[in-house]
């Protein structure tokens, strides 16, 4: 079984601060990506990984960035973190190759800004 | 740019009813995801639809696959409770990445 864990369910913290959210998958998957989900909005791709140190900009990256420095492990970072960046952040992996490229989520962190 | 529509976004229903969620797509594409998601957790796959006229069952759910129409739907038969939960559908015109509908909260309601 595909397992994506992500380091924390839930986060508080200030506006302003820096903040990081960490995605690991153990499947040897190429692909990762990052999601915000808000209500009414369904889930938005922040940004997408097809490989280490690869990276692609989803459909709201502006106020993220993001790092893959190994292939199983996947980062979003808020650099000075905002009240409108609360939300559901969702990490999910699949693979490259064949034709399915189905994707697998992580349990989800979320995250308020104060 | 792919937009994908879902209809209903709220759907009640009695247990023991029927009813369908469509799912509509701008762009071309074939290959079409539904996922499951219940309250304050992740997204689990249900269904992976890879051509034309794929139709595939699982207990009370089952999903089809239309690409000339541009078209998903999942059918629930004889809802039961369990069955409660957001349900999402997906699909690509870029390779990995995915474009998601707006989802559809369904309540069945005893």
């Amino acid at each position: 079984d595909v397992k994506v864990t992500q380091s924390s369910r839930y986060l508080v913290k200030r506006t302003g601060e820096k903040v990081f959210l960490e995605c690991v998958q153990d499947m040897d998957h190429e692909n990762m990506f990052w999601y915000r989900q808000d209500p009414g909005l369904g889930l938005r791709l922040i940004y997408f990984s097809y490989d280490v140190k690869m990276k692609e900009k989803g459909d709201i990256p502006e106020g993220y960035s993001v790092s893959r420095e190994k292939k199983e492990r996947f980062s979003l970072i808020l650099e000075s973190a905002s009240t409108n960046q609360t939300s559901m952040y969702l990490c999910a992996s699949s693979l490259s190759a064949g034709l399915v490229h189905e994707q697998y989520f992580g349990p989800g962190t979320r995250l308020t800004v104060t | 740019e792919l937009k994908v529509e879902q209809n209903p976004l709220f759907l009640s229903m009695q247990e023991g009813k029927n009813y369908t969620i469509y799912c509509n797509y701008s762009t071309t594409s074939d290959r079409l995801y539904w996922y499951r998601q219940d309250p304050g957790k992740s997204l689990e796959s249900l269904f992976v639809l890879l051509s034309n006229g794929a139709v595939k069952q699982e207990g009370r759910l089952m999903a089809s696959l239309d690409t000339k129409a541009r078209l998903s739907t999942l059918h629930i038969t004889a809802a039961v409770h369990d069955l409660s939960a957001t349900y999402f559908c997906a699909t690509t015109n870029a390779g990995n990445m995915l474009t998601f509908g707006g989802g559809t909260r369904l309540m069945v309601k005893p």
